[in-house]
């Protein structure tokens, strides 16, 4: 089956710049999309890219998606405590049309 | 607008019990969705419905897994009898048909002791 892989951890200084990245393996894949999610609570869908774009831009959220290298990042600009979370990726596209996720990466926010 | 609702948010059982999770879609959403999400893992869509039919269902352990949507609003997901590698968070997510943003409830946390 398809497949979606995220590193598991990343810590920033609060103020700095936060880049999770992903890769998957499924070439058909339509949108990609970057869900947040915090102790205790769904997931909270922050911004997704159509595959046929390579980079979008929302307030402090910059997507950049290589699809030659099917790669996907999200990048948080002046990364707050507030934006201490699980951030997911997860992709949909041919048959399926289904949500795969990857397991997730861990942002921790140092003061 | 009112979100997804589940209930309840926790719930402890033992291993062989049975349990349901109710999901309440947002209103005017056709397509339902129900995830695993086991600890350290993203989530695994178990099932999805379009309004009360079953869009997919291949990843649905059906020999202890049940779901129904009768009315094509609210759900009902069992697990009857329940294993230990049953514990789990159980999301329930919803969206307009057609559509591919996915709006998610908080989740049920399922411990099987």
């Amino acid at each position: 089956g398809e497949d979606v892989e995220q590193s598991l951890f990343l810590s920033v200084r609060e103020g700095d710049s936060s880049v999770i990245n992903c890769t998957y393996t499924d070439s058909s894949s339509t949108y990609l999309y970057w869900y947040k999610q915090e102790p205790g609570a769904g997931l909270q869908l922050l911004t997704y890219i159509f595959s046929n774009m390579d980079m979008k831009q929302d307030q402090r959220l910059t997507v950049l998606l290589n699809k030659k290298d099917k790669h996907l990042s999200l990048r948080i600009a002046d990364t707050q405590t507030g934006d201490s979370a699980i951030y997911f990726c997860a992709e949909i596209g041919g048959s399926a049309r289904q949500l795969t996720f990857g397991s997730g990466t861990q942002l921790t926010v140092l003061p | 607008e009112a979100g997804v609702a589940q209930s309840p948010r926790y719930k402890i059982i033992e291993k062989r019990q049975s349990v349901a999770f109710w999901c309440n879609p947002i209103s005017g959403h056709a397509t339902l969705y129900w995830y695993q999400q086991i600890l350290g893992q993203g989530p695994k869509l178990l099932i999805q419905f379009q309004n009360n039919g079953v869009v997919d269902d291949s990843q649905l352990p059906k020999d202890r897994f049940s779901a129904e949507r009768l009315k094509g609003v609210d759900s009902t997901l069992k697990i009857q009898p329940a294993k230990l590698e049953d514990s789990a968070v159980y999301l329930c997510a919803s969206s307009l048909a057609g559509e591919f943003e996915q709006y998610f409830g908080p989740g049920t946390r399922l411990t099987v002791t």
